[in-house]
């Protein structure tokens, strides 16, 4: 089926220091989301970004967070400064739209350690 | 707000068994649901979704899902599990005018042989 690509898959990190994710979505797909899972626990929902702008974000969106997709290249997720609590797995999901239902195709995940 | 429960955070079956994961959820409006299986390590896979039509969607693998607007639940359900059916399922909740994709907090299947 459709592959979404993350990179990388680990990274650990300086607290403090930028960190930048990314996510190489399905080729036609025109929606793009970021969720955020801590120890194999719930699927927190981040942000999702259409059109080359952010569509919805949720609180755990905090202001050194940020997202962008330029030229149609990666989707990346961007932390700077990271702390402690941005500790987590990444995911990275697209969907083709609405019509579809919003079928999400996830990547294999981005684990962040920040120490 | 739209919200999604999983009540059963663990379930352990044996192998050949049959099993429900349950899945309630609080909207007012036209949603659709979903359910995602993430194998440990890594990410989510679609299984199936229900919007309208008959409430009874069937999925991958086997699984199938019942929506009840009654009961505001929409249950997984295979007939007889596989080993390979271990894994987190999580159900998952989007209203018809947004794009948000919210997720319950999973529910463990353990299939022991």
């Amino acid at each position: 089926g459709p592959k979404v690509l993350q990179i990388p898959s680990h990274q650990i990190i300086d607290m403090g220091q930028m960190v930048t994710l990314n996510c190489d979505p399905v080729s036609n797909h025109l929606y793009f989301y970021w969720y955020k899972q801590i120890l194999g626990q719930q699927m927190e929902f981040l942000v999702n970004f259409y059109n080359g702008k952010v569509m919805e974000k949720s609180k755990l969106f905090k202001d050194q967070f940020s997202v962008e997709r330029p030229d149609g290249s990666y989707f990346t997720l961007k932390i700077q400064p990271t702390a402690l609590e941005d500790s987590a797995v990444y995911f990275c999901a697209s969907s083709l739209g609405r019509k579809s239902g919003n079928t999400l195709y996830f990547g294999e995940g981005s684990r962040l350690i920040v120490v | 707000t739209q919200t999604v429960s999983q009540s059963d955070a663990h379930v352990t079956v044996f192998e050949g068994d049959s099993v429900e994961l349950r899945c309630n959820y609080s909207y007012g409006g036209s949603i659709y649901l979903s359910w995602y299986i993430q194998h440990h390590g890594h990410g989510l896979q679609f299984l199936l979704k229900y919007y309208s039509g008959n409430p009874v969607v069937q999925g991958v693998n086997g699984f199938e899902a019942e929506f009840s607007k009654s009961d505001s639940s929409f249950h997984l359900r295979k007939a007889s599990v596989h080993w390979s059916d271990s894994a987190v399922y999580f159900c998952a909740v989007r209203s018809s005018n947004t794009n948000k994709v919210v997720f319950g907090t999973g529910t463990r299947l353990q299939v022991l042989p």
